[in-house]
């Protein structure tokens, strides 16, 4: 079946701007989350979804950033006002919630690309 | 708070030798434990998994990892390394907070030589 699709894979704006990335989980999985990979870092979380509601935005690093997740499906990442810091990997990831074997389990998307220049 | 340690940004090892990938935790309760690779241009793949039962678990590759709850660590182990393992590991905590996530270590990036 598809997996996790991010949309778009590369996006170079200049500072200032706002930006839009997008993400489309697998088909079922209640679970969304999104992190950021700087050039040599580990990974950020930056927020998860349970469904549409959003229990934990303990990681998003400014109120610049936001995020919302509509039909318990497609989710949104929102940079106001770009900052050259902001440029990294945004990966988005979804998962199975509740039970045991594979909940938990995260599939992650190839991730978008973002230059803020 | 939960965290998770990767004390080796890089590792090398030598094609064939046996890997060893340290991960240390802190979790107050039963984790829910994770090994990803991040290979080049690749998104990341889940390796194996922990939850609960046998504590050494065994993933795809030829890796396996073992949960040492009195060491709080999950080492990732491989006896034999191929030139395609060259990647980055990461290893990963699962927690509640008032929902579900997971907190992943640093990484270390495997550099495999001929």
């Amino acid at each position: 079946g598809a997996g996790v699709s991010q949309s778009p894979s590369n996006k170079v704006t200049e500072k200032g701007k706002d930006v839009e990335l997008r993400c489309d989980p697998i088909s079922g999985h209640t679970a969304l989350y999104w992190y950021r990979q700087s050039l040599g870092q580990g990974l950020e979380f930056l927020i998860y979804f349970q469904g549409n509601s959003a229990p934990d935005k303990s990681g998003l690093p400014s109120d610049r950033f936001s995020a919302e997740r509509t039909g318990g499906s497609v989710s949104t990442l929102t940079i106001q006002r770009t900052q050259q810091e902001d440029s990294a990997v945004y990966l988005c990831a979804s998962s199975l919630v509740g039970g045991s074997g594979g909940a938990y389990e995260q599939y992650f998307g190839p991730g978008t690309r973002l230059t803020v220049t | 708070a939960q965290s998770v340690t990767q004390p080796d940004i890089h590792i090398t090892v030598s094609e064939g030798a046996s890997l060893e990938l340290r991960c240390n935790y802190s979790y107050g309760a039963t984790p829910y434990l994770f090994w990803y690779v991040q290979s080049p241009g690749q998104g990341l793949q889940l390796l194996l998994k922990y939850f609960s039962g046998d504590t050494l678990v065994q993933g795809i590759k030829g890796f396996e990892a073992e949960f040492k709850r009195s060491q709080s660590s999950f080492n990732l182990r491989k006896p034999s390394v191929h030139w395609s393992d060259a990647a980055e590991y990461f290893c990963a905590v699962g927690a509640h907070t008032g929902g579900f996530k997971t907190i992943f270590g640093a990484g270390t990036r495997l550099f495999v030589k001929a």
